[in-house]
């Protein structure tokens, strides 16, 4: 069954630690993309990246870092630099040339 | 500066009729437009696109229409479903679309029986 997952559904982080979300995709996508939902918001694009080892920043991209050491895999670090980072997360993937992104289950971070 | 703009935050429609949701745009660089929809604490589901050299695109209940003068597109669902109550997202790409997507805020599809 392919598909994109992300783990833990939910997350619970001090404020001032570090901490990283995961996304793998088994759909052989080359493009992967991490995106930010906030209550009333629309998404907001946070890192992607469209080849191995190869990332590029978003529109808000500041207080987070990305690595792309597989096609598979994308994780997502929110550090401690991130000023309101309790948000839901959502990774997403699609064919290189194509517009329709695929997106993963989502995972609701909360810092306190 | 909201780029893609969805000015209704919730509509409310009677089950069997015509749902439209309404989506405006300000970047002339768009030239692919999507609508997802989504269900609280998941992930969005594509449901249907366009691309700016049309201005139509039907896919079974949905129908998407482009106005590219008056940088606007519709989603029309026909017959509205209880099973489409969900938060419809407008997203639109600008040169190729690997540089990601940019969405609206939403707007809350109520199905009433």
């Amino acid at each position: 069954d392919g598909g994109i997952t992300q783990s833990p559904k939910y997350l619970f982080r001090k404020e001032g630690q570090n901490v990283t979300l995961s996304c793998e995709q088994n759909l052989n996508h080359d493009a992967m993309y991490w995106y930010r939902q906030d209550p009333g918001q629309g998404l907001r694009l946070i890192y992607y990246s469209q080849i191995v080892n190869d990332f590029q920043k978003g529109d808000i991209a500041e207080g987070y870092s990305v690595s792309r050491e597989k096609k598979e895999s994308f994780p997502l670090t929110v550090t401690s630099a991130q000023k309101n980072p309790t948000a839901f997360y959502l990774c997403a993937s699609s064919v290189a040339e194509l517009y329709e992104q695929y997106f993963g289950p989502g995972t609701r971070l909360t810092v306190t | 500066d909201q780029q893609v703009k969805q000015n209704s935050p919730s509509l409310s429609v009677q089950e069997g009729r015509i749902s439209i949701l309404n989506c405006d745009y300000t970047n002339s660089m768009f030239d692919y437009f999507l609508w997802y929809k989504k269900y609280p604490a998941e992930g969005p589901t594509f449901l249907i696109s366009i691309s700016s050299i049309k201005d139509k695109n039907e896919d079974g209940r949905f129908t998407v229409f482009l106005n590219k003068s008056a940088k606007h597109l519709s989603l029309h669902i026909v017959p509205s479903q209880p099973g489409d109550s969900a938060v419809y997202f407008c997203a639109a790409s600008a040169m190729g679309g690997a540089d990601g997507l940019t969405f609206g805020k939403g707007t809350h599809l109520i199905i009433q029986p």
